[in-house]
């Protein structure tokens, strides 16, 4: 199957803390795992991506783990600022098609 | 490049009403998807399209749903007739291949009443 879980759902921090989002996935041929934000009222936007040959990536404040193994990975954002606040989605694909499927996405708040 | 481009960005119609939603995807990329978001059920592919041909409508809820391509630059989605339920955002999104992810367009947010 293509199902991806994504916890929690609602995720509160003080600015300048960090935060950490996890999604499981179930498909074992899956290969392509990006991250997006979507701020209200606007568009999914990517952010990072890892792809399956790769255990961890990093992009400035915010990085992406991979564990093959236990088909989980997750987003990090360190010194998060009010900014960072929106709905993060992850998102996988399969080995045999390009489609993404999506979890159903954390809202972030980060507290001034 | 001006990204994907939706059109309309709202839509209100009544049910009943044929309602049409029109993307142009970034140009050069092969790969056109859409995707109806809700609160309920989050972000769902409908269907996905491979240098213009349909590959995957397995998401399209039931026969009131279709959607085209008639050439790289230009793709629709269709609700005839529209109800309720089908009040969501609609986005289109476009990709190159499996190089990187999608890239969304600004969605069209569609009220039936």
């Amino acid at each position: 199957g293509e199902n991806v879980e994504q916890h929690p759902s609602t995720l509160s921090v003080q600015e300048g803390d960090s935060a950490v989002i996890k999604c499981t996935y179930s498909d074992s041929a899956s290969n392509y795992f990006p991250w997006y934000k979507q701020e209200l009222g606007k568009r999914p936007q990517l952010i990072i991506d890892i792809r399956s040959n790769v255990g961890e990536k990093k992009d400035q404040r915010i990085a992406v783990t991979l564990n093959k193994t236990a088909k989980h990975f997750s987003l990090h954002i360190t010194e998060t600022q009010p900014e960072d606040s929106a709905v993060y989605f992850c998102a996988q694909r399969g080995g045999s098609n390009y489609k993404l499927t999506f979890g159903k996405g954390t809202l972030l708040t980060v507290n001034p | 490049d001006a990204g994907v481009i939706q059109s309309p960005r709202h839509e209100v119609t009544e049910m009943g009403q044929e309602v049409t939603l029109r993307c142009k995807p970034i140009s050069g990329h092969d790969y056109l998807f859409w995707y109806r978001q809700t609160m309920m059920r989050g972000l769902e592919l409908l269907i996905y399209f491979n240098n213009n041909v349909p590959i995957d409508d397995s998401g399209m809820p039931e026969d009131r749903f279709s959607a085209k391509m008639p050439n790289a630059s230009f793709s629709t989605l269709k609700i005839q007739p529209s109800e309720p339920r089908d009040s969501a955002v609609y986005f289109c999104a476009s990709s190159f291949g499996d190089t990187r992810g999608y890239t969304f367009g600004s969605g069209t947010r569609l009220t039936v009443v």
